[in-house]
């Protein structure tokens, strides 16, 4: 158990619905990332947050939606999503943007999409 | 791309020996972190090395780095068949906010 917690664990989604991640730390970390998994294919991260302001988007398409209402919650909303974007989704949170600590990851979300 | 890669990307022991994983990477660092993945879960940090350091160790764990040569190894001692996971190097860049991981070696370890 890290301190970040995913959920749902498992989705499956057509690619007409809409449907939403959520991330939760309570280990007081300001800064919450998150990452795609694909298979064969090298960790990507899509998106960061700092005390709750985005501070990156790598370049992730529209149809993913990040949200984080407050420094414990994160959220990921998507909708029309392409059977490309099924991966695992995961969330992690560390002390500070600046990552001279170490990142704490969630679970995931192995997302799939039909 | 300031991607670490991970080599090898698959390596097969039996209990008791050593596994060795080498990571690269492109840029300048402010640290070097290792990290392990069971199938399917998240991730688990191992260690973190900083630019300045050269070795570190945490039980049967001895990270190296090399900055000159832009390098790091991960040595597993005495390897268990509950080390059977991925391992990925993390880098965090000097220019940059971002966690970059590497391609990770798939470790597996036969009792």
């Amino acid at each position: 158990e890290t301190g970040v917690t995913q959920t749902p664990r498992h989705l499956v989604m057509g690619m007409t619905n809409k449907k939403s991640l959520k991330c939760e730390q309570h280990l007081g970390h300001n800064a919450m990332y998150w990452y795609k998994q694909s298979a064969k294919k090298p960790l990507e991260l899509m998106f960061v947050y700092n005390f709750k302001e985005q501070t990156e988007n790598n370049s992730v398409p529209s149809r993913f939606s990040p949200e984080c209402p407050n420094s414990s919650h994160l959220f990921l909303h998507l909708h029309t999503l392409q059977p490309e974007d099924s991966a695992l989704y995961l969330c992690a949170s560390s002390q500070e943007i600046r990552m001279n600590t170490e990142a704490f990851f969630g679970q995931g979300t192995r997302l799939t999409v039909v | 791309s300031q991607q670490g890669e991970e080599d090898p990307q698959a390596l097969s022991i039996q209990e008791g020996e050593n596994a060795t994983m080498n990571c690269s990477y492109k840029t300048s660092i402010n640290n070097l972190q290792w990290y392990r993945q069971n199938s399917g879960r998240g991730l688990v940090h191992l260690i973190l090395i900083r630019s300045n350091e050269r070795e570190k160790h945490s039980g049967r764990l001895r990270v190296t780095l090399d900055t000159s040569k832009k390098s790091s190894s991960l040595l597993i001692t005495a390897s268990r068949a509950a080390d059977t996971a991925s391992y990925f190097c993390a880098t965090d860049a000097l220019d940059t906010d971002k966690l970059i991981f590497g391609t990770g070696t798939r470790l597996q370890v036969f009792p």
